[in-house]
């Protein structure tokens, strides 16, 4: 699976929106995209993947770059409760090869009033 | 549904006991995982299992054995514990498109 740079630690305040980036330069044409976030002591909680296309659900939007070698996650209405460690992962899609997620660091975003 | 659900919470053990952790999901998922998480790090998978009866290695497999029995249950043991397999471990099951997380064990071998 392709690896994935994020920054470590990022800000935000209460209400607004925040946009985590997501660089992975050597991703391969089948490979998604994918977001967890993880609360602290929690298991992760998957976001939203993506392709190639923008997505959006009820927790985010999903921003792929045209090359597909970045992406921002945007979470359009900070809230406190959004205070997390957010990964980004890429892998392929399907069932083949047990699909294991391969975790980073990923980036500590920290919501404020 | 209850989910992915994770025995026990906490756990303290010395250094040569054993224990089995338990994961259980109802969510009729085939595919199941066993991660650890060390402080200031992302998870680590440890085994995984893509239906009963079937079991295969992560990336840190070493000082573990697993066992899927029943579609529902994958057992983590740990025979002999080491102070180093101290941490905080995380089941998963998984749908087509995502991992669902239970809510993790904590496991201090002194």
């Amino acid at each position: 699976d392709a690896k994935t740079t994020q920054p470590t630690s990022m800000d935000c305040a209460e209400g607004r929106a925040a946009n985590l980036p997501c660089n992975h330069s050597t991703i391969s044409g089948n490979e998604y995209v994918y977001w967890y976030r993880q609360i602290h002591s929690q298991g992760p909680q998957y976001i939203i993947h993506g392709l190639k296309n923008n997505e959006t659900n009820e927790m985010a939007s999903l921003i792929i770059t045209e090359d597909r070698k970045s992406s921002t996650l945007i979470l359009p209405h900070a809230t406190l409760r959004d205070t997390a460690v957010y990964y980004c992962i890429v892998r392929v899609a399907g069932w083949g090869g047990g699909n294991k997620l391969t975790f980073g660091t990923g980036t500590q975003l920290k919501v404020e009033l | 549904n209850a989910g992915v659900t994770q025995t026990p919470k906490f756990r303290v053990l010395k250094t040569g006991q054993s224990m089995t952790l338990l994961c259980a999901q109802d969510m009729n998922h085939e595919y199941m995982y066993w991660y650890r998480q060390d402080p200031g790090m992302g998870l680590r998978l440890i085994h995984y299992s893509v239906g009963e009866g079937t079991t295969a290695k992560g990336e840190v497999p070493d000082g573990y054995n697993v066992s899927r029995l029943k579609k529902q249950n994958f057992l983590l043991g740990l025979e002999s514990a080491a102070p180093s397999q101290t941490s905080v471990y995380f089941c998963a099951s998984r749908s087509y498109d995502e991992q669902f997380f239970g809510p993790g064990t904590r496991l201090t071998v002194l």
